[in-house]
């Protein structure tokens, strides 16, 4: 089983719906998550953390389920500009446990 | 505040050649991270400098070095390049080492011929 795991997709997604998809990690002693956005041939860069009691930013929701082992990234009222591959990232609890990046799920909205 | 800046942006190589990428990180990171991109595929996990010391790194071979200078700049060496090097080599850079979030330059794209 693979460390992070996550849908590659793509989701094809019309304008303006509400997009979902989750990350499953097996590290039960994770502390950090993160959600990344990379966009063809560039950078990643950081979307957002993702907390215990979840995060919200405009449009973005993360939520963790340490029950589970999942995060999820939730996308309302989605963008043309939202295209894109997530990336989700976790890390442990040592301080020398670096992060373990996910595959990547792509996202297409379609006008 | 400037970001993670890298160089060259692109760089061309024959197979057998060496290549030498760097990274300058944000002011105030400590930790600077090296990833392999390859076309259609994920993040690789090359290496990670923290303090001036090779913190961890990734399953590649030793033709794979690098270092991080006093100034937290870095650079990656590749030894002996093969065609199966081409790729887009990130440099991230976080305030403190291992589960801290980074932030990535844009990336030096290598081709080996």
């Amino acid at each position: 089983r693979k460390e992070v795991e996550q849908d590659p997709g793509p989701f094809n997604v019309p304008e303006g719906a509400t997009v979902a998809f989750n990350c499953t990690y097996s590290n039960s002693a994770s502390q950090s998550f993160f959600w990344y956005r990379q966009d063809c041939r560039k950078e990643p860069k950081l979307l957002m953390s993702v907390y215990s009691s979840g995060n919200e930013d405009g449009r973005f929701t993360a939520q963790l389920n340490r029950a589970s082992q999942y995060i999820s990234l939730l996308i309302r009222d989605s963008k043309l500009s939202d295209s894109a591959t997530y990336l989700c990232v976790v890390a442990g609890s040592d301080s020398n446990y670096q992060l373990i990046w996910g595959a990547g799920t792509k996202l297409i909205i379609k006008p | 505040e400037a970001g993670v800046t890298q160089s060259p942006t692109h760089l061309i190589k024959t197979r057998g050649q060496q290549a030498t990428l760097r990274c300058s990180p944000i002011s105030g990171h400590t930790s600077v991270y090296w990833y392999q991109q390859a076309l259609g595929l994920g993040l690789q996990f090359l290496l990670w400098y923290d303090e001036g010391e090779e913190r961890n790194r990734g399953n590649f071979p030793p033709r794979f070095s690098g270092r991080q200078f006093p100034n937290y700049s870095s650079e990656l060496n590749v030894n002996a390049l093969e065609l199966e090097d081409s790729a887009l080599y990130l440099c991230a850079s976080s305030y403190s080492g291992g589960a801290s979030e980074q932030y990535f330059g844009p990336g030096t794209r290598l081709t080996v011929t």
